[in-house]
């Protein structure tokens, strides 16, 4: 199946500070990647789609303005936490599908976030 | 917006044993994804459904759609250790450009 890596795999950071999540599909281009989130014991939520070349669309509830996408390539997405608070702290998840009819997506191996 | 409830939420099967998940939807399904997951990493892409009456297996995995693509069961034969992990049943409801909505996952333990 087609590779999504994830960078970095851990980041500890300071109440009020930004950290970047990167999303690369190393095998394949992806014009659509996905962003999710997942708090201890809970499910995947979806907390938006990114699109290369515009603007990401969000779920509801989700604020745009604290977590930045952009998805500047075809290989390349980021999340962009800003001004970090440790309820922010979760294992957050990207995906990518390869398009063209081909439906499944693959996912990365996750970015855990604690932010103190 | 789509719901999809999964069980039973853990399971405690015995090595060699035969097992089913369930995975039931409130909305007819566009796609039906299994992936597996182990706690704090990211997941592991199963099999995707998309036809009622669909079914696929993979070694010793079958996954079943019925044929009002609402209802999905996965089913393990001869359960191995490598099987342990968190099942989670995906759902797309439109085509490959939507985000999944997933269930809250079938946390598996295969006893020796």
């Amino acid at each position: 199946g087609a590779v999504v890596s994830q960078h970095p795999s851990r980041v500890i950071c300071k109440s009020g500070t930004s950290v970047k999540i990167e999303c690369r599909s190393l095998d394949f281009q992806a014009t659509t990647m996905f962003w999710y989130r997942q708090f201890p014991k809970q499910s995947l939520m979806l907390m938006a789609t990114s699109n290369e070349g515009s603007k990401a669309t969000y779920e509801q509830g989700v604020e745009k303005d604290k977590f930045l996408i952009n998805h500047a390539s075809l290989t390349l997405s980021t999340l962009t936490v800003t001004s970090a608070h440790p309820e922010d702290s979760s294992f957050y998840i990207c995906s990518a599908n390869q398009g063209q009819g081909q439906e499944t997506q693959y996912f990365g191996p996750g970015t855990r976030l604690l932010v103190l | 917006s789509q719901e999809l409830e999964q069980s039973p939420q853990s399971l405690i099967v015995q090595e060699g044993k035969n097992l089913t998940i369930n995975c039931t939807s409130s909305k007819t399904l566009y796609g039906l994804y299994w992936y597996k997951q182990k706690y704090g990493e990211g997941l592991i892409f199963l099999m995707m459904l998309q036809k009622g009456g669909e079914e696929k297996s993979h070694e010793k995995i079958t996954a079943k759609l019925d044929e009002k693509k609402q209802q999905s069961s996965l089913h393990i034969t001869a359960s191995q250790p490598s099987h342990a992990g968190i099942y989670l049943c995906g759902a797309s409801t439109g085509g490959g450009a939507d985000g999944l909505t997933f269930g809250k996952g079938t946390h598996l333990i295969i006893q020796p």
